[in-house]
């Protein structure tokens, strides 16, 4: 079956740096996707990765390896507007999202 | 721009009634589809559109329907509700022309609960 495996929940300290893991088992492999998600608000387009690498945009940054199966996304100077629920997806090779449960990531001051 | 417009926002409804969850963009979009959240589990596809005229079924499509008669608009549709279908239903769209992108826009969702 097709899996998606993050941490449920995670916390950190305002203006640190924090990593939050995914692996994933899919059939087939056409891109990563991180989504932000505020608490009862809809997710937001964050990253997305379909070469080996980091990518970096801002205060964040996303890395892949397809060999590995896995991703992290890379949070610096964590302000508390970041506090929120960060998704991993990976489209498969039906070109279908398939979504992890997400990480609830809490900044604490 | 409005994006994404559901409607409506929340919503307590008896098990057995029928209720639509409406759904409109206006970026003109090919792909649409519905989701379920649930508190623990992945957001899952309910169903989907590829473009006007056409749709398919999700990951958990039972219970439910959709219709794409036009461009725009991509109502979901529970014929009798049972309670296990208490949840946060949101919309999205991509404009991936033949497939998905991945990069999803997402209405604000629909909290419905059944009991």
């Amino acid at each position: 079956g097709q899996n998606i495996d993050q941490p449920t929940e995670m916390t950190a300290t305002e203006g640190a740096i924090v990593q939050i893991n995914c692996t994933y088992q899919t059939s087939g492999f056409n891109g990563l996707f991180w989504y932000q998600q505020h608490a009862g608000e809809a997710p937001t387009f964050l990253s997305y990765n379909v070469l080996d690498g980091l990518e970096e945009k801002g205060r964040f940054s996303s890395f892949l390896s397809r060999s590995k199966g896995y991703s992290y996304l890379l949070l610096k100077e964590l302000q508390m507007k970041d506090s929120a629920s960060y998704l991993c997806a990976v489209l498969d090779s039906n070109y279908q999202l398939i979504w992890g449960a997400g990480t609830k990531l809490i900044i604490k001051p | 721009i409005a994006g994404i417009t559901q409607a409506p926002t929340s919503q307590i409804l008896a098990a057995g009634r029928r209720m639509t969850l409406r759904c409109t963009q206006d970026m003109r979009h090919n792909a649409m589809y519905w989701y379920r959240q649930d508190l623990g589990l992945g957001l899952r596809l309910i169903h989907y559109s590829n473009t006007a005229g056409t749709t398919g079924k999700g990951e958990v499509p039972d219970g439910y329907s959709v219709s794409r008669a036009n461009t725009d608009d991509f109502p979901l549709t529970l014929a009798s509700a049972v309670p296990s279908q208490t949840s946060v239903y949101f919309c999205a769209s991509s404009d991936g022309g033949s497939h998905n992108t991945g990069e999803l826009f997402f209405g604000e969702g629909s909290r419905l609960t059944v009991l």
